[in-house]
């Protein structure tokens, strides 16, 4: 097992296309999260799942974003209409649901910058 | 989540221990405190976690004062490898149903000097 995976690892992309971004966890990960993080502050939380259904949702999530886990496996993000706010690093960590391990496991993120 | 305050940034003497302090005076029972880092342009990385008692693994140490309401975390001979953003985090965890979401304040910039 080599990780939590994230590609692409950088994006460029003009105000106002969408973009999509991918996350493969560790196998038998139940628990997926996804975080984004602004230069110069901590990640902070926009969503996750429990396989595949989608338990909460941050406010940060704005009706232009979108995520799913349609097999409980991977796990996409989408943006819509970018905006030059959304520029930011895109994390993605998974962790077991149960089994006494509360260690999230993070990819090394998918930077976006709109331009 | 309760929260946590950190200093903004330290400097450790390479060798020598850093210890990187932590307040979570709101603290609530079921709340476990976390650490974790983050290198520059890399994701999180888990350190160590503790409820109650002091824990130690291959990477730091974690002292938790009895009233819960602040924490250490120690990096016992700090390399220049351990220059990085340190996150404490409280958040519950219940084995039945896995960790809660993962709230990130500023952290601590830790630069270990040569």
């Amino acid at each position: 097992d080599t990780g939590v995976s994230q590609n692409p690892r950088h994006k460029i992309t003009k105000r106002g296309q969408n973009v999509t971004f991918r996350c493969d966890p560790i196998s038998e990960h139940n628990r997926l999260y996804w975080y984004r993080q602004t230069l110069g502050q901590g990640p902070e939380f926009l969503t996750y799942f429990q396989n595949e259904a989608q338990l909460e949702k941050s406010r940060l999530l704005s009706d232009r974003f979108s995520a799913e886990r349609p097999k409980g496996s991977f796990s996409t993000l989408e943006i819509q209409r970018t905006e030059q706010g959304d520029s930011a690093m895109y994390l993605c960590a998974s962790s077991p649901r149960t089994g006494g391990d509360p260690e999230a496991f993070f990819g090394q993120g998918t930077r976006l910058t709109v331009v | 989540d309760a929260k946590t305050t950190q200093p903004t940034s330290m400097d450790c003497a390479e060798g020598r221990a850093a210890n990187l302090p932590c307040n979570h005076s709101t603290i609530s029972g079921n709340e476990y405190v976390y650490w974790y880092r983050q290198i520059h342009s890399q994701g999180p990385q888990y350190i160590i976690h503790g409820l109650k008692n002091n824990e130690t693994n291959e990477m730091a140490s974690l002292i938790i004062t009895e009233d819960r309401k602040s924490s250490t975390l120690i990096l016992p001979h700090a390399t220049l490898r351990d220059t990085a953003v340190y996150y404490c985090i409280v958040s519950v965890f219940l084995s039945n149903f896995g960790n809660e979401k993962l709230t990130f304040g500023t952290g601590t910039r830790l630069t270990i000097i040569p």
